[in-house]
């Protein structure tokens, strides 16, 4: 079974300040991890994914995450906000055994002040 | 050129009436999926077809019914529909059904039931 928990429903942080996103997960497989982001009204995009390799992924928009297996963790972050970044985010977590399913974490809404 | 298509993007509808919404890739992907968004923004997976074969059902009600006329194609139909049922649909294609999921989303359908 798999399971994604982010921790804190919604962060806030100021423009140009670094932003850290939290995701733990469990899985009894090798998991591969996704973070998506999604705008307000629109579709999921993917920012990162990690499968195997480098544990330190690198996505779009400036955003990275480093898998943990020994924390399982799979942290967001990006090392200066902007205004733009006000989102919602979601972890997810899949595996091979999985035929592609996505599990998804509760979400958590990134606020950016200027 | 858009790569997962999904029809329409907002759906109002009274309760106990028949609906359908209709999705399209045109990526060449062999498996899509259906995901449930609900008021919480909670993502979760509702089925999943390869080539046309349904490989995941989650627990999701008789009143659902998935149809895959062709692997670009992955319908979804509801039957007397009810309040609950109100929420964002997306679909999704992968080029693998195991194993590393290069997802794509389309960017939904906002189902509202009256």
């Amino acid at each position: 079974a798999q399971s994604v928990t982010q921790l804190g429903s919604h962060v806030s942080v100021s423009e140009g300040a670094l932003v850290l996103l939290r995701c733990n997960y469990s899985s009894s497989v090798p998991p591969y991890l996704f973070w998506y982001v999604q705008y307000p009204n629109q579709g999921l995009q993917l920012l990162l994914k990690y499968t195997t390799g480098a544990t330190l992924v690198k996505g779009i928009n400036g955003f990275e995450a480093e898998f943990k297996k020994s924390e399982t963790s799979f942290h967001l972050t990006k090392p200066s906000a902007h205004m733009s970044d006000a989102a919602e985010y979601f972890c997810a977590v899949s595996g091979a055994s999985n035929t592609g399913k996505l599990i998804f974490g509760q979400g958590t809404t990134l606020q950016v002040k200027p | 050129d858009t790569a997962v298509s999904q029809t329409p993007k907002y759906l109002v509808t009274q309760m106990g009436n028949d609906k359908s919404i209709k999705c399209e890739q045109n990526l060449g992907h062999d498996t899509m999926y259906w995901y449930k968004q609900d008021s919480k923004k909670f993502l979760k997976i509702m089925f999943s077809y390869n080539n046309k074969e349904l490989i995941i059902n989650e627990t999701v009600p008789n009143r659902f019914s998935p149809k895959s006329p062709d692997k670009a194609h992955l319908n979804l139909h509801i039957n007397s529909l009810e309040l609950g049922d109100s929420a964002v649909y997306f679909c999704a294609s992968s080029q693998d059904g195991q194993g590393v999921a290069r997802y794509t989303f389309g960017s939904g359908t906002r189902l509202t039931v009256v």
